[in-house]
């Protein structure tokens, strides 16, 4: 049972390329977060999923999207990377509405 | 405008005292609030949570009380022990009716001194 898994742990872009972030789960879990925590700040909601097929946006959406074909993964896609999405991604999913298990996070640099 | 407030960034303890951690909200929607514990280079993990029906929840060395009039709640940690060095997150739940949003405070930095 390895929970939320993460890839890449590490990125560097330049400015106007593009990636997705990969998170899978093995938890069977319905929902599914991505977050962003930016130095000394807490973490910011992106987008979030209820189950597959749906995704909703989170406090802080532009610049992203997200799609959940599946249970188990969940990608964030970063079009046309901008300096202000430096950031650690972290994925979580959850059962419930409340605890949410997290995984290791992906540190992106925007040069 | 911050609706989780974690005002002290950082707290060093001796092992072996008290810790408290302090989180304030704003919203009296929330209904439910927990605390999650980060190590470096890793994710958050679920530390303990409480329901606005309680006032106390108790797990282990672990305690979080909840005061609503006030709209605070602290994380106390008996006794402190160096493995418990970590970024301690407050957060909340309930607001807005979207399901499983969590709003996060900025954290509070632990060092536990030997």
């Amino acid at each position: 049972n390895a929970g939320v898994t993460q890839t890449p742990k590490f990125r560097i872009l330049k400015i106007g390329q593009s990636m997705t972030l990969q998170c899978t789960q093995d938890m069977n879990h319905n929902y599914m977060y991505w977050y962003r925590q930016d130095p000394g700040m807490g973490l910011k909601l992106i987008y979030y999923s209820v189950g597959a097929g749906i995704t909703d946006k989170g406090e802080v959406p532009n610049g992203y999207n997200v799609s959940r074909s599946t249970t188990e993964d969940f990608p964030l896609r970063l079009e046309l990377a901008a300096p202000s999405q430096t950031s650690v991604y972290f994925c979580a999913s959850s059962t419930s509405t409340y605890e949410q298990f997290f995984g290791p996070g992906t540190r992106l640099t925007v040069l | 405008d911050q609706q989780v407030k974690q005002n002290s960034p950082s707290l060093s303890v001796q092992e072996g005292r008290i810790s408290i951690l302090n989180c304030d909200y704003t919203n009296s929607m929330f209904d439910y609030f927990l605390w999650y514990k980060k190590y470096p280079a890793e994710g958050p993990t679920f530390l303990i949570s409480i329901s606005s029906i309680k006032d106390k929840n108790e797990d282990g060395r672990f305690t979080v009380f909840l005061n609503k009039s006030a709209k605070h709640l602290s994380l106390h940690i008996v006794p402190s022990q160096p493995g418990d060095s970590a970024v301690y997150f407050c957060a909340a739940s309930g607001y807005g009716g979207s399901q499983g949003n969590l709003i996060f405070g900025k954290g509070t930095k632990l060092s536990v001194k030997p």
